[in-house]
């Protein structure tokens, strides 16, 4: 059974360019949720998604930041016109349901930098 | 808000010795608790995990157990290796309206030398 799927690993982008990050969630994963990792620091959760809903944005930035998870096909973290605080570590995770007992599975991340 | 601490590292010590890293919490209700393990240049693995008071979480020879009078879920390893170097984190799931979101500690930097 594969893992959660995130590509691409590595993303170089210019500032202004946009970023498009992915994610397949395990088999069988309905719920989806991304993290930011800025150096040296703790995970950050960003966005809970279930399929064509959004559930949780709290931690989105207002601005320049989406994602959506559509009824086919992966996951997608957008970053508009992108700056260099940016640059992070974006984890995307599954869990088969929600609730404080279920686990979610980590994929491997993508690893952004804006220069 | 939800929050959870851990102890300030990084930790260094030699293969075989006892490994404690301590972690403490903040939430409203009666969240899960989590240590995942993130090895160099890859995603977080669960470790192991505590969902009520008093539950002892085990796996590869760590454990820890969930302690609601002190709200802490601190790790420990009786003789750690080498392989053990990586770093750690503590996680809470509060449930409610945060049902799916887990909060982060900062991280806890393990080096273990031979």
């Amino acid at each position: 059974n594969a893992g959660v799927m995130q590509n691409p690993r590595h993303l170089v982008r210019r500032r202004g360019q946009e970023a498009r990050l992915r994610c397949s969630p395990m088999k069988g994963h309905s719920h989806v949720y991304w993290y930011r990792q800025l150096p040296e620091e703790g995970l950050k959760f960003m966005v809970y998604l279930q399929k064509e809903n959004i559930i949780d944005e709290s931690g989105m930035p207002k601005e320049r930041f989406s994602a959506e998870f559509p009824k086919e096909g992966p996951s997608i973290l957008r970053i508009q016109q992108v700056v260099r605080g940016d640059s992070a570590a974006y984890f995307c995770a599954s869990s088969r349901d929600v609730g404080t007992s279920y686990e979610q599975y980590f994929g491997p991340g993508t690893r952004l930098t804006v220069t | 808000g939800d929050s959870v601490t851990q102890m300030e590292g990084p930790v260094t010590l030699s293969e075989e010795a006892f490994l404690t890293i301590n972690c403490t919490y903040t939430a409203t209700g009666y969240p899960s608790l989590f240590w995942y393990v993130q090895y160099p240049g890859e995603g977080l693995q669960l470790l192991l995990k505590a969902t009520k008071a008093d539950d002892k979480g085990s796996n590869k020879g760590f454990e820890a157990t969930y302690r609601k009078e002190t709200t802490s879920f601190h790790l420990e390893k009786g003789s750690v290796q080498v392989s053990d170097s990586a770093v750690y984190f503590c996680a809470l799931n509060a449930g409610g309206t945060s049902y799916g979101k887990l909060t982060f500690g900062q991280g806890t930097i393990l080096t273990v030398h031979p």
